[in-house]
């Protein structure tokens, strides 16, 4: 049972375009969603987060969105630049299961020049 | 501050054969975690040890996974033997005891079995 998808393994982008990435969960129990972006031989890095109480957060040019009802959230990357291009992972967490991360499947988004 | 550091960065093994991997988190870190990703998929999570307890090991496969952390810092992680299905970069995160749902990650040990 996969309770965070990302539906889109690729996205290709013009820069200065916007890149925007989905992910939905299925399980209510989720109270804390991440973005991680993966570069090739490197570790996952955290990009940004969002709590369930809030509907939106925004760090420079990077936007979590969070639709609870919809058990849906997207992250916004504007104006998409060539670093950008990675693979990134939407993750999401529950305090009463000890805060462990529940991965989606990833997205990898391609920024040309 | 020194990130999470792993070793090996690459090992190739045969099927049956044993093989560790290594892992020192960030200083302080309390939580520690050992991920398999597995080519095309998110990390999955394998073991998350609090100091040098276990909280969840719900998904390691015990048949033929160990991991300890001894000391409450470095963990090794043991697959004995390796299948081929075993294939797949082995992550280790930590994160600290404040409350933070963030957790930083090694660069991995990419595992391929043959």
């Amino acid at each position: 049972d996969q309770q965070v998808k990302q539906n889109s393994p690729s996205l290709s982008v013009q820069e200065g375009r916007i890149s925007i990435l989905n992910c939905d969960y299925t399980n209510s129990m989720f109270d804390y969603f991440l973005w991680y972006k993966k570069y090739p031989a490197e570790g996952p890095t955290f990009l940004i987060s969002i709590s369930s109480i809030k509907d939106k957060n925004e760090d420079g040019r990077f936007t979590v969105f969070l639709n609870k009802s919809a058990k849906h959230l997207s992250l916004h990357i504007v104006p998409s630049q060539p670093g950008d291009s990675a693979v990134y992972f939407c993750a999401a967490s529950a305090k009463a299961a000890g805060n462990k991360l529940t991965f989606g499947g990833g997205t990898r988004v391609l920024v040309k020049p | 501050e020194a990130g999470v550091a792993q070793s090996p960065r690459y090992k190739i093994i045969e099927k049956r054969q044993s093989v560790a991997f290594w892992c020192n988190p960030i200083s302080g870190h309390a939580t520690l975690y050992w991920y398999q990703q597995i080519l095309g998929q998110g990390p999955k999570l394998l073991i998350q040890f609090q100091n040098n307890g276990v909280v969840d090991d719900s998904q390691l496969p015990k048949d033929r996974f160990s991991a300890e952390r001894l000391k409450g810092v470095d963990s090794t992680l043991k697959i004995q033997p390796a299948k081929l299905e075993d294939s797949a970069v082995y992550l280790c995160a930590s994160s600290s005891l404040r409350g933070t749902y963030e957790q930083y990650f090694g660069p991995g040990t990419r595992l391929t079995v043959t």
